[in-house]
């Protein structure tokens, strides 16, 4: 079975430009989150989608990030202007059903550096 | 917002020690996930725990929920170098609908 897949791994940009992440989740997985990790801390919860529909986005700074789950299949993560605090790790993970009911399974992360 | 606290922040232990990580939650909880980051690379799922005074083990690695469903501890027997890594424990403290982590637990194992 085909595990959590993000791309790209890795990018590097100048502040003030935009970048965009990719996640496919595991076939058939409802829920998709996405989570932001910066360098020694826990991840934090961007946005959380139930198929297609937003569960939670009260922690997604939306004058600047922006995120959508085309089908409830794919999901993008836009980042527009960024800034230098947006420097971490973002992680896709998916599960079957909603948070409670089981394990989360996560991508690689990307890894994203403003200078 | 996350509001799951892990301690201690960081670890520091000799190879063979034994070790404890706590995660706590003001709020009880609806299932609490332990979680493994190595440097790098994405979380890797330990065990789930749901049920009051529930204790999962798996090889050297035992995790204990509460009765009241507010403290998961993560216990490690005779460390080693393998076990190092970032330990989050997650859970939802509210709803059971939405996934929050702790604040996590940065581990290294002295050979």
């Amino acid at each position: 079975e085909a595990g959590v897949a993000q791309s790209p791994r890795y990018k590097i940009i100048e502040k003030r430009q935009s970048v965009a992440f990719w996640c496919n989740p595991i076939s058939g997985h409802a829920t998709l989150y996405w989570y932001q990790q910066i360098l020694g801390q826990g991840p934090k919860l961007l946005i959380q989608f139930q198929n297609n529909g937003v569960v939670d986005d009260s922690q997604l700074p939306k004058d600047r990030f922006s995120a959508e789950r085309l089908k409830g299949v794919d999901s993008t993560l836009k980042i527009q202007p960024a800034k230098l605090e947006d420097s971490a790790v973002y992680l896709c993970a998916s599960s079957l059903g909603i948070a409670g009911t089981g394990e989360l399974f996560f991508g690689e992360g990307s890894r994203l550096t403003v200078l | 917002s996350q509001e799951l606290e892990q301690s201690p922040q960081s670890l520091i232990v000799q190879e063979g020690k034994n070790l404890t990580i706590n995660c706590t939650s003001s709020k009880t909880l609806y299932g609490l996930y332990w979680y493994k980051q190595k440097y790098g690379e994405g979380l890797i799922f330990l065990m789930m725990l749901q049920k009051g005074g529930e204790e999962k083990s798996h090889e050297k690695i035992t995790a204990k929920l509460d009765e009241k469903k507010q403290q998961s501890s993560l216990h490690i027997t005779a460390s080693q170098p393998s076990h190092a890594g970032i330990y989050l424990c997650g859970a939802d403290p509210n709803t059971g609908n939405q996934f929050y982590f702790g604040t996590g637990t940065s581990l290294t194992v002295i050979p």
